[in-house]
């Protein structure tokens, strides 16, 4: 089974750090792009970054960019995101996602189950 | 590329039809995807590239569309159809969503 598994979500204080992890399993993660995508409380899905399968393309949101860095770690199948200076707009749920391409386009599929950070003092 | 979204949300009944639109503010060819996401779970990819069917997903759901006016309709809604849908842009960086459409039964 194709699944993406997010941990490291937590309270943190306005200028804190945090490291997601994202864990893949059921598909050859060195294959593929990978990306964040987060959602405040009933708001819209917004995307945060993404990475391509070697690392040799890294993009970001400029609301996180110099602040977030996304990396991979394609031996242990594993997705992170470095997140500094958090600020109160930064709470929301992170999710992975895996990037699929076919037929001219890119969707994204599967999603993790979530992670929530919390940037509150 | 912003993603206009409408409506916002919607009432309907078990056996309608309903119809979710998008637009873009300009041309994305046909890298338009849908998402529907249940209270409390990760979205689902329903449909991509515009109108080709995610495999295990029903065929009452249809996308259209293509440049910037991108459709999705539900023919004979489901009570499992109540969630909240979103289009998604994947022409071009930064990959915008739209602002969702809450659709209830």
């Amino acid at each position: 089974e194709v699944q993406l598994v997010e941990t490291g979500g937590d309270l943190v204080q306005p200028g804190g750090s945090l490291r997601l992890s994202c864990e893949a399993s059921g598909f050859s993660f060195s294959n593929y792009w990978m990306h964040w995508v987060r959602q405040a409380p009933g708001k819209e899905l917004v995307w945060v970054a993404r990475i391509q399968s070697d690392e040799s393309s890294i993009e970001y949101a400029d609301s996180v960019r110099g602040r977030f860095i996304i990396s991979r770690d394609n031996a242990k199948k594993t997705l992170h995101l470095q997140m500094n200076s958090l600020r109160d707009e930064d709470t929301a749920v992170y999710y992975c996602a895996r990037g699929f391409s076919g037929v001219g386009a890119n969707w994204f599929d599967p999603w993790g189950q979530g992670t929530q950070v919390t940037v509150s003092s | 590329i912003q993603m206009t979204q409408s409506p916002s949300s919607l009432s309907a009944s078990v056996g309608d039809r309903v119809t979710i639109t998008c637009r873009a503010s300009q041309t994305i060819s046909t890298n338009l995807n849908w998402y529907q996401q249940k209270p409390g779970k990760a979205p689902k990819v329903l449909i991509y590239a515009a109108s080709m069917l995610q495999s295990g997903v029903p065929s009452r759901f249809r996308g259209s569309g293509s440049g910037t006016d991108f459709t999705l309709t539900i023919t004979n809604l489901q009570p499992e159809d109540f969630a909240t849908y979103f289009c998604h842009q994947t022409y071009r960086t930064p990959y915008i969503f739209g602002q969702g459409t809450k659709l209830e039964i």
